[in-house]
């Protein structure tokens, strides 16, 4: 199975602040990597997928990019409802899952 | 408009069976592979089944798990045997965007199943 490494596992932040959370795969999928939003006791919402497309209804201030083996999901200018946790998530073959990056207000 | 919503979670002890449901509507299950995802207590996301053009299986879950869709019902199953302490989690049922590739664009709200004496 492809391993999925995201970094940081938590980051404290501000509102306004620009962030930007990491994910690297244990072999290339291209750009076949997506990244989901879940807040505490709700499923798990999708943002980007094919590693750069923003989700219809997704806020523009979330955006994508990478691609092989190393991608990032940029959040510009933090919003109260952007605190939260970040998984990142391989379509390539069966898919995989990060363990998750946990967004806290500074 | 599409939804998702899962069904059949509860309390069972270990070697016990459960099966859960996943009642669709707004789109056409046949058109769209369909996956159960779970999350441990306080844990990330763990892909558990998928069923599209084949059926797939995590290996913590293959020969115990199974996979099923009735299309006449719009509902999608997950037949869970020999169920084990660490199967304790929520499950959530989730819709591919397309037909092969798993990219969850909808995902039920989630059924709880503890496993435990």
């Amino acid at each position: 199975d492809i391993q999925m490494t995201q970094s940081p596992s938590s980051l404290s932040a501000s509102v306004g602040d620009r962030v930007a959370i990491t994910c690297r795969a244990s072999q290339n999928i291209i750009t076949f990597l997506n990244w989901y939003q879940q807040k505490p006791g709700r499923a798990p919402k999708l943002l980007i997928y094919g590693a750069s497309s923003l989700q219809s209804g997704v806020p523009s201030r979330f955006s994508g990019g990478g691609s092989g083996t190393d991608f990032t999901l940029t959040i510009n200018s933090l919003q109260p409802e952007d605190f939260a946790t970040y998984y990142c998530q391989q379509s390539y073959t069966v898919p995989t899952f990060g363990r998750g990056t946990k967004l806290e207000i500074k | 408009e599409v939804q998702l919503v899962e069904f059949g979670g509860g309390l069972v002890q270990p070697g016990g069976s459960l099966r859960l449901s996943c009642a669709t509507s707004g789109f056409t299950l046949t058109n769209h592979g369909m996956s159960w995802v779970r999350q441990a207590p306080g844990k990330g996301l763990e892909w558990v089944s998928t069923i599209s053009d084949k059926i797939y299986y995590a290996d913590s879950v293959r020969g115990r798990f199974t996979i099923s869709r009735d299309t006449s019902k719009n509902t999608l199953f997950l037949q869970m045997n020999s169920l084990r302490a660490e199967d304790t989690a929520v499950y959530y049922c989730a819709k591919y965007q397309s037909a092969l590739t798993s990219i969850f664009d909808y995902w039920g709200q989630g059924t709880l199943v503890t496993v435990s004496s």
